[in-house]
């Protein structure tokens, strides 16, 4: 168990609605992800934090926003949430050495998410 | 870029055969490889991982060798169980942004 929670773990929503999924760690690791799993694509990066208030898009970032106040939370933002959205998300967190590339990334248990 | 290229499933086995799931990858540099693991209705789980060329990883009976050269990490076992049925995801780390690039996974199921 790598400490990590997501919530909430399902939801239903309708278009156009903003919706707030938070990723909870207790292992006070630096980096954090989400991800998000569709079918056929394996799981794509959306955003990703490197530090307080330090984050960066990921490959499929468009549509969504993230923040990170603290060390152990980072929420991700669907400003108006669509149809296309619809997925299942996950978040990881690890403690890599930048640059080489070893990094291993543990995962939350996922939220799926229904947009109407 | 970076990418991953994994056998497509799903794999259908009886219990007690032997499992062979291929994965080449494309990489500038010297990634690490890793297998992960997804279980139904949970989040992903590090299998094994191999950082450098002729590594080989194992947990739970499960091997893959880092082969560079044929970009490869074929993951192995010698006799699955029906508690081995999961999605297996084969994936690299980027080594220069840190991050993690996935193939789109492989369903395995074992049947008694």
């Amino acid at each position: 168990d790598a400490g990590i929670t997501q919530s909430p773990r399902h939801k239903v929503t309708e278009t156009g609605t903003p919706v707030t999924l938070r990723c909870h760690q207790t292992e006070n690791h630096r980096y954090m992800y989400w991800y998000r799993q569709d079918p056929g694509h394996g799981l794509r990066l959306i955003h990703y934090s490197y530090g307080v208030k330090d984050t960066d898009k990921g490959e499929v970032s468009d549509g969504y926003s993230v923040s990170r106040s603290k060390t152990e939370d980072f929420l991700l933002t669907l400003e108006s949430a669509t149809s296309s959205q619809t997925s299942v998300y996950f978040c990881a967190i690890s403690e890599s050495i930048p640059g080489q590339g070893q990094e291993t990334q543990y995962f939350g248990p996922g939220t799926r998410l229904l947009v109407l | 870029g970076d990418s991953v290229t994994q056998m497509e499933g799903p794999v259908t086995l009886s219990e007690e055969a032997f499992l062979t799931i291929n994965c080449t990858y494309t990489a500038t540099g010297y990634p690490s490889l890793f297998w992960y693991v997804q279980y139904p209705g949970e989040g992903l789980q590090l299998l094994l991982k191999a950082t450098k060329a002729d590594d080989k990883g194992s947990n739970k009976g499960f091997e893959a060798t880092y082969r560079k050269e044929t970009t490869s990490f074929h993951l192995e076992k010698g006799s699955v169980q029906v508690s081995d049925s999961a999605v297996y995801f084969c994936a690299l780390s980027d080594q220069r942004t840190d991050k993690l690039i996935f193939g789109t996974g492989t369903r395995l199921q074992v049947f008694p």
